[in-house]
Formats: structure tokens, C-alpha cells, sequence
């Protein structure tokens, strides 16, 4: 399966501030997903990052808070802005080579982000 | 209702003895099943992807799918302490994957 890297895999940032989560592929790959997730909880789609146009994002998330690009097929990036307390979580990427859902999804190690 | 449902646990067994994990599921369409285990501070790694229902067997690992009842398996055989981590099922039909919150399993030596 593609190797999937995260970078930054920790960070604390400062209440107001932005944050730009890097997702790179060893391999191309057709899906791009970005989740998140809490203590406890389930894991959350955030958006699925399409290339060369806008993210499909879920209920509950937004552009503005989290605007996502895809460049191309190997790479993406997350930003979380304007941070408050309530954003820190895990950040996951995650991979799948289907277009129809019959590829499994693959993950990388995720981003760890506190927020003070 | 969440569309995955998952005992979170934690799940306590000795070692070398089965571990039993389950999971059900509320829409019928899903077809594609699968079985993640997540290490502390690593992402969810692949361990199990089944198609519709039966048994799938990969070393030590066995998973079942029973559609007619929308339930979920996954086995683990003489398990060792490097098998305590949490285990998540997830599921879907032709739209998002469905996540269950996970099941912590402790293996003690």
C-alpha cells in the first residue's frame, strides 16, 4: 500500500493563529481524505480533496475554517484557521485508489495539534 | 443513531487467548467492510477488507460479515501483548466510509 508522510506530526499554536497540514503520497493515488479525530470518538470526515478543484466538504465543516488543496496526485494540504481550543484533535490523511468505494482507505500518522 | 456501532471497551484478555471484537452496522447497502487497528500516536492501520458477507482468515486474523443480521467480527488468535492497541471497524456502501469509535484491547503478558 502508498506510504502516506504528515507533517507537521505535532504542534501546539497559539488561539487566533493558522496552520497548514501537509499530506504527501509515495504514489499517485485517484482519493484524498482528510479526518479528524478526538479523544475518544470515532474518526470525522472533514472534506475529501479533490484535484484540480474545491473540496468536497461534510456537515459541519467549512472552507473558510479548514480550506484543503490538491495539486496533484500525490500531494495535499489542510489548514486549520483561525484556531481556538475546540480545533485541537488529531488530524489524519487518507488514501484509496477507488473511485467507486471498492479500494480500502489508508492513513497516515497524523498531526497531533494543541491549541493554548 | 451512529451508522457504526462499537464497544469501546477496554477489553481485557491474557495472552495466547482469543480476542473477540464486534461491530453492527444500521444501512443495509453497505457492502465493503473493514477492520483498522491504531497504535498509540499512529493513524488506523488496515488490517482486514471483506466484501459482503462469509469469512476472510489472514494469519492470525479472522474476520466475518453476516449481512442478514448487519454484524461484524474480527478475531484475533493466540494474541500477544503486541496486539494491545485499538481496533476500529468502519463500513460503507457507495458513500463515505463509516466509522465504529474503536475498542481499546489490553493483552496482558
Amino acid at each position: 500500500s502508498a506510504v502516506i508522510s504528515q507533517k507537521p506530526s505535532r504542534d501546539i499554536c497559539q488561539r487566533g493563529t493558522s496552520l497548514t497540514i501537509q499530506c504527501q503520497v509515495d504514489s499517485q493515488v485517484t482519493m484524498m481524505f482528510w479526518y479528524r479525530q478526538q479523544p475518544g470518538q470515532s474518526l470525522t470526515l472533514i472534506a475529501t480533496a479533490n484535484q484540480g478543484s474545491e473540496a468536497t466538504y461534510e456537515s459541519g465543516f467549512v472552507i473558510d475554517k479548514f480550506p484543503i488543496s490538491r495539486p496533484n496526485l500525490t500531494f495535499s494540504t489542510l489548514t486549520v484557521s483561525n484556531m481556538s481550543p475546540e480545533d485541537s484533535s488529531i488530524y489524519l490523511c487518507s488514501v484509496s485508489d477507488g473511485l467507486l468505494g471498492n479500494q480500502p482507505q489508508h492513513f497516515g500518522d497524523g498531526t497531533r495539534l494543541s491549541i493554548l | 443513531q451512529k451508522e457504526v456501532e462499537q464497544d469501546p471497551g477496554p477489553l481485557s484478555v491474557p495472552e495466547g487467548a482469543i480476542v473477540s471484537l464486534n461491530c453492527t452496522y444500521s444501512n443495509s447497502a453497505f457492502q465493503y467492510f473493514m477492520w483498522y487497528r491504531q497504535y498509540s500516536r499512529k493513524g488506523p492501520e488496515l488490517l482486514m477488507y471483506t466484501y459482503s458477507s462469509g469469512n476472510k482468515e489472514d494469519g492470525r486474523f479472522t474476520a466475518q460479515v453476516d449481512k442478514s443480521s448487519k454484524y461484524i467480527s474480527l478475531f484475533i488468535r493466540d494474541s500477544q501483548p503486541s496486539d494491545s492497541a485499538t481496533y476500529l471497524c468502519a463500513s460503507r456502501g457507495w458513500g463515505k466510509l463509516q466509522f465504529g469509535a474503536g475498542t481499546q484491547v489490553v493483552v496482558t503478558p
